[in-house]
């Protein structure tokens, strides 16, 4: 199957700076990527959904200034996470959807485990 | 709105009984249903989706689900569960709006006793 790739795994950061955490479909292209955050013993929460070239789409009660997303290429999302505070201390999945016969599925990366100290 | 219910937060098998995990769903027309596996610290891990077709659907690692349109049920099953089945266990729905978002249910935590 389709594997999409999540960079850092785990990340651990001071309060009041910005951590970027990188998701690349490795063999097709994701025309469509969502950014998921999960608390713990908790379901996914869909932050955004961005299509490659365009805006991402904020989930209502997100913030688009706080969780910068940018879709730059067919194998490429980064979420950056500005002026980190320790409540933004979560694991965060992105997943990709690609398009065509494919496009029913989407593909979970491993996640991030960010910890705001 | 698309939704899915997982009604149990927890299902306690023991090795080699069957396991079921139930899944039941709220949509306008024809649902397109997933099951997903989180092991700890893990992305999901996709198991089967319906589409259309035959309601009895098979998946990954001897997984199958059964859609019924009458109860808009999809519970996961499996025949002889495993310790190595233990792991928490998303139902979801492809919403038909927008970007087609998948809606994910509240998940269910399945341990296998061995």
């Amino acid at each position: 199957g389709a594997v999409v790739s999540q960079h850092p795994s785990w990340v651990i950061c001071k309060s009041g700076t910005s951590v970027k955490i990188e998701c690349r479909s490795l063999d097709f292209q994701a025309t469509t990527m969502f950014w998921y955050r999960q608390f713990p013993k908790q379901s996914l929460m869909l932050m955004a959904t961005s299509n490659e070239g365009s805006k991402a789409t904020y989930e209502q009660g997100v913030e688009k200034d706080k969780f910068l997303i940018n879709h730059a290429s067919l194998t490429l999302s980064t979420l950056t996470v500005t002026s980190a505070h320790p409540e933004d201390s979560s694991f965060y999945i992105c997943s990709a959807r690609g398009s065509g016969p494919s496009s029913y599925e989407q593909y979970f990366g491993p996640g991030t485990r960010l910890t705001v100290t | 709105a698309q939704s899915v219910a997982q009604p149990e937060d927890q299902v306690n098998v023991a090795e080699g009984n069957p396991l079921t995990v139930k899944c039941t769903y709220s949509v306008s027309g024809n649902p397109y249903l997933f099951w997903y596996v989180q092991y700890p610290n893990r992305g999901l891990q996709f198991l089967l989706k319906y589409i259309t077709g035959d309601n009895l659907v098979k998946g990954s690692y001897g997984f199958e689900a059964e859609f019924n349109k009458s109860q808009t049920s999809f519970h996961l099953k499996k025949p002889s569960a495993l310790v190595s089945d233990s792991a928490l266990y998303f139902c979801a729905v492809r919403d038909k709006q927008g970007f087609q978002k998948l809606v994910f249910g509240t998940g269910t935590r399945l341990l296998v006793s061995p």
